[in-house]
């Protein structure tokens, strides 16, 4: 079975300063691994993916990602942040073992950005 | 760009009432899912689709049914709401593949229900 821990519920940060945003996973098989983001009020959107072809993943808005095998890690990174980072960030497992189903969420980390 | 549209942004009920959330995508998605968030919860998946007329249950489908006539709405159905079905509900669809990079899920806006 699958499974995704968010270490922390909530992260502060100053704008222009780095984020890290902490995800654990367990999987059976070779994974492929999200982050989303969600703004107030709004859907959720894809922010990047890991789909083995490289371990350190970019994606929109300046975020990366890097997999770790070795610690079952999958933080997500930002070198600096703005304002209009401040939403809701979940991390998100997909394996074999789920087959259609797919999407294993964590918790979520509520990231909020002081000016 | 893909578009999930769920019917109602807001949606308040009373307790026993039956209560229809209805879901429609635009690019022609085999799978589509019902999930509902909690705060501290994350996501957690109530019935999902994977064909018209198929579905299948999620972690928890408990007090749920869902309808899927055709292939791009999916309906989700509290038979006798109760308060501690008072959530937000997120539609999303994706296409099936094997290739699990693929697996992308495309969201709806969500629907916040009170039920009193």
């Amino acid at each position: 079975a699958q499974s995704v821990t968010q270490l922390d519920s909530h992260v502060s940060v100053s704008e222009g300063t780095p984020v890290l945003l902490r995800c654990n996973y367990s999987s059976s098989y070779s994974p492929s691994l999200f982050w989303y983001v969600q703004h107030p009020n709004k859907g959720l959107q894809l922010l990047l993916k890991y789909t083995s072809a490289a371990t350190l993943v970019k994606g929109i808005n300046g975020f990366e990602a890097e997999f770790k095998k070795s610690e079952t890690s999958f933080h997500l990174t930002k070198p600096s942040a703005h304002m209009s980072d401040a939403a809701e960030y979940f991390c998100v497992v997909s394996d074999m073992d789920t087959g259609r189903r797919a999407l294993t969420f964590g918790s979520g980390t509520r990231l909020q950005v002081q000016p | 760009d893909v578009k999930v549209t769920q019917s109602s942004r807001y949606l308040v009920k009373r307790t026993g009432e039956k209560v229809f959330l209805e879901c429609v995508q635009d690019m022609d998605h085999e799978n589509m899912f019902w999930y509902r968030q909690d705060p501290g919860l994350g996501l957690r998946l109530i019935y999902f689709s994977y064909d018209v007329k198929m579905k299948e249950k999620g972690d928890i489908p408990e007090g749920y049914s869902v309808s899927r006539e055709k292939k791009e709405r999916f309906s989700l159905i509290l038979e006798s709401a109760s308060t501690n079905q008072t959530s937000m509900y997120l539609c999303a669809s994706s296409f099936f593949s094997l290739n699990l990079a693929k697996n992308i899920q495309y969201f709806g806006a969500g629907t916040r229900l009170s039920v009193l």
